[in-house]
């Protein structure tokens, strides 16, 4: 089982503020990171999936970075809005399985 | 609509008493899989589905068996529940590829009494 970290557990924000939070993963063995968004009594959703070292994605106020060498990947979210307010989920694929994270929950305070 | 469905949404039953949950999308997706949600634990994958009649253990795999006879049905059974098996459950199907996003059911509550 890969052991899959993601801080903060928790972040509370102010409308307006910009963040960030960090998923790390073992690095051998890569096929792909896989980020999600998963608002409260839904299903997660599909933010991004990134294969390549130096990989960046952006969805709006959302972006993302990968680092395939070091074993990490960063979830940035500018100017949240209480709309954002969800677990972030990310899950390193390994082979044929994805193995998540704990995710960082983050509530946007109006 | 493209969608993965799963029944029941919530269930209530008795330790040792057989049940399905099924699961069905319409993406005629090769992949699919089921998923346990735990507080504290995240999501952690019992089951997956290559293909038909292709199946493989995920991490937790005890107490559950799946089939995968067509490929839009990926049903999970539980044949004799107990009450750790109380859990939120999801099934999730994509493409081929590691590079793939899952697409997720809305999830079924079970409750093992």
């Amino acid at each position: 089982i890969l052991n899959v970290e993601q801080s903060p557990q928790s972040l509370h924000v102010q409308e307006g503020d910009s963040t960030n939070f960090t998923c790390s993963f073992p690095s051998s063995n890569f096929y792909a990171l896989h980020w999600y968004r998963w608002e409260t009594a839904k299903s997660p959703e599909a933010l991004f999936v990134m294969t390549l070292n130096g990989d960046e994605k952006k969805k709006g106020r959302i972006s993302a970075t990968l680092n395939t060498k070091e074993g990490y990947s960063y979830l940035y979210i500018k100017g949240s809005q209480p709309e954002d307010s969800a677990t972030y989920l990310c899950a390193p694929n390994a082979g044929n399985m994805l193995t998540f994270g704990g995710g960082t929950r983050l509530m946007v305070k109006p | 609509e493209a969608q993965v469905t799963q029944n029941p949404r919530y269930l209530i039953t008795v330790t040792g008493k057989k049940l399905t949950v099924t699961c069905s999308q319409n993406m005629n997706h090769e992949y699919m899989s089921w998923y346990r949600q735990d507080p504290g634990l995240g999501l952690r994958q019992i089951y997956y589905s290559m293909n038909v009649e292709v199946t493989d253990k995920g991490d937790v795999p005890e107490g559950y068996k799946v089939s995968r006879k067509e490929k839009r049905n990926f049903p999970l059974i539980l044949e004799s529940p107990s009450p750790n098996q109380t859990s939120l459950y999801f099934c999730a199907s994509r493409r081929t590829g590691a590079n793939q996003p899952q697409h997720f059911g809305d999830g079924t509550r079970l409750s093992i009494l």
